[in-house]
């Protein structure tokens, strides 16, 4: 089974601090993403990443970067956190983005910024 | 870009048949999916449809097309208290990437 983790499941910070949210998966996929969950306005997309070192902004970028130096492991970062950064944080993989493969989602980060 | 809508909530009794719908705009959407968001957790893939058909059966589970509207629904038969969740549609088009709705909260009362 495609196993996709991320480091935290909770997480608080303060405005201004720098937070990376970490994910990893284990089934050699290509690609990776990270979307922002809030009620009401679902599934965001923020970053994605094609290839190691690769990386493509989403329909939300502004405000995180990301770094992917393993095939294996996607972070987000966010520079300066902020409140409207609170959020559910999602990190999903997928196998070759042309063939319509499935995206096998973790569990998910919930960020609080105070 | 793609917009994608659904209603936000659907309440039905146990045991009664739930239909989820949704609509697209993009024609060129070929892979559409449903994907199920248990409580506490991350998404899941519940089924999938390519845009050359119009019905797929799995179980419990019936997807229907209709290209011409732009529109997919998702019916889950006798609904059980196991199926509330938040269910997402999420076409694919061009870009490779799905777009996924806002989701639609699905609550089975006894």
């Amino acid at each position: 089974d495609v196993k996709v983790t991320q480091s935290s499941r909770y997480l608080v910070k303060r405005t201004g601090e720098k937070v990376f949210l970490e994910c990893v998966q284990d089934m050699d996929h290509e690609n990776m993403f990270w979307y922002r969950q809030d009620p009401g306005l679902g599934l965001r997309l923020i970053y994605f990443s094609y290839d190691v070192k690769m990386k493509e902004k989403g329909d939300i970028p502004e405000g995180y970067s990301v770094s992917r130096e393993k095939k294996e492991r996607f972070s987000l970062i966010l520079e300066s956190a902020s409140t409207s950064q609170t959020s559910m944080y999602l990190c999903a993989s997928s196998l070759e983005i042309l063939a319509g493969n499935e995206q096998y989602f973790g569990p998910g980060t919930r960020l609080t910024v105070t | 870009g793609e917009d994608v809508e659904q209603s936000l909530f659907l309440s039905v009794r146990e045991g009664d048949s739930s239909v989820i719908n949704c609509t697209y705009t993009d024609s060129s959407s070929t892979y559409l999916y449903w994907y199920k968001q248990e409580p506490g957790a991350g998404l899941q893939l519940l089924t999938y449809i390519f845009s050359n058909m119009d019905m797929k059966q799995d179980q419990r589970l019936t997807v229907l097309l209709n290209k011409k509207d732009k529109h997919l629904s998702l019916r889950i038969a006798d609904t059980q208290t196991g199926d509330s969740a938040i269910y997402f549609c999420a076409p694919r088009a061009g870009s490779y990437i799905p777009t996924f709705g806002r989701g639609t909260s699905l609550i089975v009362h006894p």
